[in-house]
């Protein structure tokens, strides 16, 4: 079974631009979580998407959007960047089985940077 | 405020060596997941405990989860160079995961 998938893999913007990137969960998990890394934050909760409804919401700002399609696939988007943006931004996948507490596998990541 | 502490937050050690990284919460959770991500790379999953009390072996790793499903910790025996990494902990709440500071382990060949 393939895993988790991100595009692109790496990604360079300047300040104010938008920009959108992708995460293909693992076949049959139907929840998608977005996360941002960064060194001195460590691992920040984004969003989480499950059957096309965000169910749950990091404190982020506006800018910070996500969808996710019929397919379970998902967009992050975020928009008017800033150079604090720069981070790597990890996709997780789960089953969400009912009851909580799944599993999640991650994708390789994006890494984002800002100019 | 970070739901999930792990210490130390840096560890090197040399080839040979034991070592222990502790997971701890004030909090309850429904189970506890340990990660491992090497640079520029996503976490990959290492083990997942669920009853208070479990232990976990994989190889040369021995994963415990506290009794009150609170804690956790990772002891590695005889740490090899391929040990080193960024080392995760992360809980689950109902369909929630929070996730540790990190460990981050060098291990010196």
């Amino acid at each position: 079974k393939a895993g988790v998938t991100q595009t692109p893999r790496y990604l360079i913007k300047t300040r104010g631009q938008q920009v959108t990137l992708s995460c293909s969960p693992i076949s049959g998990h139907r929840s998608v979580s977005w996360y941002q890394q960064t060194p001195g934050q460590g691992l920040q909760f984004l969003f989480e998407y499950f059957s096309e409804t965000q169910r749950n919401k990091g404190n982020f700002p506006g800018r910070f959007s996500g969808r996710q399609f019929s397919n379970s696939r998902s967009e992050m988007n975020v928009s008017t960047l800033e150079l604090g943006d720069s981070a790597l931004y990890l996709c997780a996948s789960s089953l969400a089985l009912a009851g909580g507490g799944n599993e999640q596998f991650f994708g390789p990541g994006t890494r984002l940077t800002v100019l | 405020t970070q739901l999930l502490e792990q210490s130390p937050q840096f560890l090197s050690i040399q080839e040979g060596e034991n070592l222990t990284v502790y997971c701890n919460s004030s909090s309850v959770f429904s189970s506890l997941q340990w990660y491992r991500q090497e640079p520029g790379e996503g976490p990959v999953l290492l083990v997942t405990v669920v009853t208070g009390g479990e232990v976990k072996k994989l190889k040369r790793l021995t994963f415990q989860f506290g009794d009150a499903r609170k804690d956790s910790s990772l002891h590695i025996t005889a740490a090899q160079p391929g040990d080193t990494g960024l080392y995760l902990c992360a809980g689950a709440r109902g369909n929630q995961f929070y996730f540790g500071t990190g460990t981050s382990l060098t291990v010196i060949p």
